[in-house]
């Protein structure tokens, strides 16, 4: 099977635009989460969606938005982009909708903001 | 509030040493599971274990060993004779309430040779 890709890997943004990444999960695989991951903060969960429903959300601003379509692969949008938002955005997904499996990683997008 | 704390920052080690990386975990939820992952400076994370609330027996897959008690809150990583390969961060994880993920701040581990 092929493992979750992301694309792009890398990305060069400005602040006050706008991005959109992407997320293919594992074929057969139905939740996707995302994770921001920075040196200050470390790993931090933005949210997990389930069959196209947003199931769960961290402790981020509305500026970051995802959606999942109905072959589970998934984009995330981050809206007037900071500095701060530079970042390797991690994306994961799991097999099952019980929320206990263990979550097979990306290689993650690189965002740098300027 | 659940929390993960992985106190130690970053250790060093000559290789063929073992070393023990901590994690101490914080949750009052009585359903929950614990995991740690690799991350190689390629910056994909691997998982390594799952532990559930309710199995605290030890396991012991080939150089690694993991040490779960619920009494201390900790489900500490041993790695016995260390390797070069081994040189990555690893984060300790908790998951509860469908998915949702809580991960430690990390270890990184530097194996010299």
């Amino acid at each position: 099977k092929a493992g979750v890709t992301q694309t792009p890997r890398y990305l060069i943004k400005t602040r006050g635009q706008q991005v959109t990444l992407s997320c293919s999960p594992i074929s057969g695989h139905r939740s996707v989460s995302w994770y921001q991951q920075t040196p200050g903060q470390g790993l931090q969960f933005l949210f997990e969606y389930f069959s196209e429903t947003q199931r769960n959300k961290g402790n981020f601003p509305g500026r970051f938005s995802g959606r999942q379509f109905s072959n589970s692969r998934s984009e995330m949008n981050v809206s007037t982009l900071e500095l701060g938002d530079s970042a390797l955005y991690l994306c994961a997904s799991s097999s099952d909708g019980t929320g206990y499996n263990e979550q097979f990683f990306g290689p993650g997008t690189r965002l740098t903001v300027l | 509030a659940q929390k993960v704390t992985q106190a130690q920052t970053e250790i060093s080690v000559v290789e063929k040493e073992d070393v023990t990386l901590d994690c101490v975990y914080e949750t009052r939820d009585t359903t929950y599971y614990l995991f740690w992952y690799k991350q190689p400076p390629s910056g994909e994370l691997v998982f390594l274990i799952r532990r559930n609330s309710f199995d605290e027996q030890n396991e012991i897959s080939g150089r690694y060993s993991w040490n779960f008690q619920k009494s201390t809150s900790s489900f500490n990583f041993t790695i016995t004779a260390s390797q070069v390969v081994d040189s990555a961060v690893y984060f300790c994880a908790l998951i509860y309430n469908f998915n949702k993920f809580y991960f430690g701040s990390g270890t990184k581990l530097n194996v010299k040779p």
